[in-house]
C-alpha cells in the first residue's frame, strides 16, 4: 500500500502567485480530507469530500482557497493569489467513511509564501 | 472555548518514567476518540482508538470519561523514542475529525 501521496513535499512561491497541491488517496478510501497545520492554530480541517462530493467546506479561509476532486484518485488544493500567511504545512488524508480506525495523513507539503 | 483543549507542555520525562496526559472536549455529542502521535516535521499517525472501557495496547492505556468529557493517554516506561507531540482527537458525527493542538513529550535519558 503505496499510503496517501501528496506533492511537492516543499512548495516556496512568492506573494500573488498561484499554488496547486495535490493529493492521491488511498485506494479504495472514499473519503478525503484537506488540513493545514500552524504553530499557532494547529491543525485546522480546510475542506473534505465523500464520494469525491465536497461535503464540508466551512473551513476553507476565503475564496482564494478552492479544491476540487474530479475523481477517487486525485484532488488539488488551489491557492489564487497565494499570500504570507498562507504558509502552513497542508495535509491530505483519506479514510474509509463509516469505520472508526481513524484517517491516514499523507507526508504533508509545506508550504512557504515570501 | 476550544472544541478540544490540552496541556501542551511540553512534559520532560525521564526514560522509565509514567506519564499522562488528559485532554477535555466541549461536543457532547462526540462519539469517537482517538490519541494520534506526530513527530517532528512528520505527518500525525493513528497512535490508538479510545473506548469508554478503557483499552490498552502494550505500554500505552487510553481511557474515556463520557460523564466528565475528557480521555486521558497513559504512557508507562517511557522510551526516548516517545518523545513526540500527542494529539487528542474526535468525531462529532460522521467521519470528520477535530484535532487537539497537542502535548509534547520529551523522554530524556
Amino acid at each position: 500500500d503505496a499510503g496517501v501521496i501528496q506533492s511537492p513535499r516543499h512548495e516556496v512561491t512568492e506573494m500573488g502567485q498561484e499554488v496547486t497541491l495535490r493529493c492521491k488517496p488511498i485506494s479504495g478510501h472514499n473519503s478525503l480530507f484537506w488540513y493545514r497545520q500552524t504553530m499557532m492554530r494547529g491543525l485546522e480541517l480546510l475542506i473534505y469530500f465523500n464520494n469525491n462530493v465536497p461535503i464540508d467546506d466551512s473551513g476553507m479561509p476565503e475564496d482564494r482557497f478552492s479544491a476540487k476532486m474530479p475523481n477517487a484518485s486525485f484532488s488539488t488544493l488551489k491557492i489564487q493569489p497565494s499570500e504570507p500567511r498562507d504558509s502552513a504545512v497542508y495535509f491530505c488524508a483519506s479514510s474509509w467513511a463509516g469505520d472508526n480506525y481513524g484517517y491516514t495523513f499523507g507526508s504533508g507539503t509545506r508550504l512557504t509564501v515570501v | 472555548r476550544k472544541e478540544v483543549e490540552q496541556d501542551p507542555g511540553p512534559f520532560n520525562v525521564p526514560e522509565g518514567a509514567t506519564v499522562a496526559f488528559n485532554c477535555t472536549y466541549s461536543n457532547s455529542a462526540s462519539q469517537s476518540f482517538f490519541w494520534y502521535r506526530q513527530d517532528c516535521r512528520k505527518e500525525p499517525k493513528l497512535l490508538m482508538s479510545v473506548y469508554s472501557s478503557g483499552n490498552e495496547d502494550g505500554r500505552f492505556t487510553a481511557q474515556l470519561n463520557r460523564a466528565s468529557q475528557y480521555i486521558s493517554l497513559l504512557i508507562r516506561d517511557s522510551k526516548l523514542s516517545d518523545s513526540a507531540t500527542y494529539l487528542c482527537v474526535y468525531t462529532g458525527g460522521g467521519n470528520k475529525l477535530t484535532f487537539g493542538t497537542g502535548t509534547q513529550l520529551k523522554v530524556e535519558l
